[in-house]
């Protein structure tokens, strides 16, 4: 069971539109976090998010978490064909063993922005 | 510095061979992570070392092997692997539990 389900999970528009990306969840995270990952490079991340309730905002990025943190969305305005890539969320999980949390990750949104 | 480099960027190997991929920081990061991406998937966690303590994911075959000599450095030994763990491998690094992880550019690890 995917405990992070992104959608959708390919989105091909044209340079100046607008367009949102969600992850859900049945489970309740501490924190969600929005990577961007380019062909052959590791993800970056984005923005973490908190509090229920919480946007933020990056530029023409705007980042929502849901008020029961187990949902978060990504928006961008007008999408620019830089803003091409894999978009990931992700939230932290305990692995036995103790330790520090690892990551789990949606399966990711890839976006291409047409000129 | 906020760079993670690992090494070698590109890797070919048959199935008998034994290697290793290599992973450094210097941000004073005491957390550092192995995952594995395949094409067109997120990436996978794979091992966890927190103050050079491990953390294990279970589903994770015991031909790879991680280790972790000091807090700035991390390897993951690989034997007897086979063609479909051929993939990018991912370390990251943070300094904390609900902090940024800092990833590294990955190594193409193909097996033949």
């Amino acid at each position: 069971t995917q405990l992070l389900e992104q959608s959708p999970q390919f989105l091909s528009i044209q340079e100046g539109e607008n367009l949102t990306v969600y992850c859900n969840s049945s489970s309740v995270f501490s924190s969600l976090q929005w990577y961007r990952q380019e062909p052959g490079e590791g993800p970056v991340l984005l923005v973490t998010v908190v509090t229920g309730g919480e946007v933020k905002k990056l530029k023409r990025l705007t980042f929502q978490f849901g008020d029961a943190r187990k949902d978060s969305s990504l928006h961008i305005t007008a999408a620019q064909p830089g803003d091409t890539g894999l978009y990931l969320c992700a939230g932290v999980v305990k692995y036995s063993g103790g330790g520090a949390d690892g990551l789990t990750f949606g399966k990711g949104t890839h976006l291409i922005i047409q000129p | 510095d906020t760079e993670v480099t690992q090494t070698p960027k590109h890797l070919v190997m048959g199935m008998t061979n034994k290697k290793s991929l290599k992973c450094e920081q210097h941000m004073g990061h005491r957390a550092m992570y192995w995952y594995k991406q395949k094409a067109k998937k997120p990436p996978e966690l794979m091992f966890v070392y927190s103050y050079e303590k491990l953390s294990i994911n279970e589903s994770v075959p015991s031909r790879f092997s991680p280790e972790c000599p000091n807090s700035s450095l991390l390897n993951l030994h690989l034997h007897a692997l086979q063609p479909e763990d051929s993939a990018l491998y991912l370390c990251a690094s943070s300094q904390g539990r609900w902090e940024e992880q800092f990833f590294g550019p990955g190594t193409r690890l193909t097996v033949l």
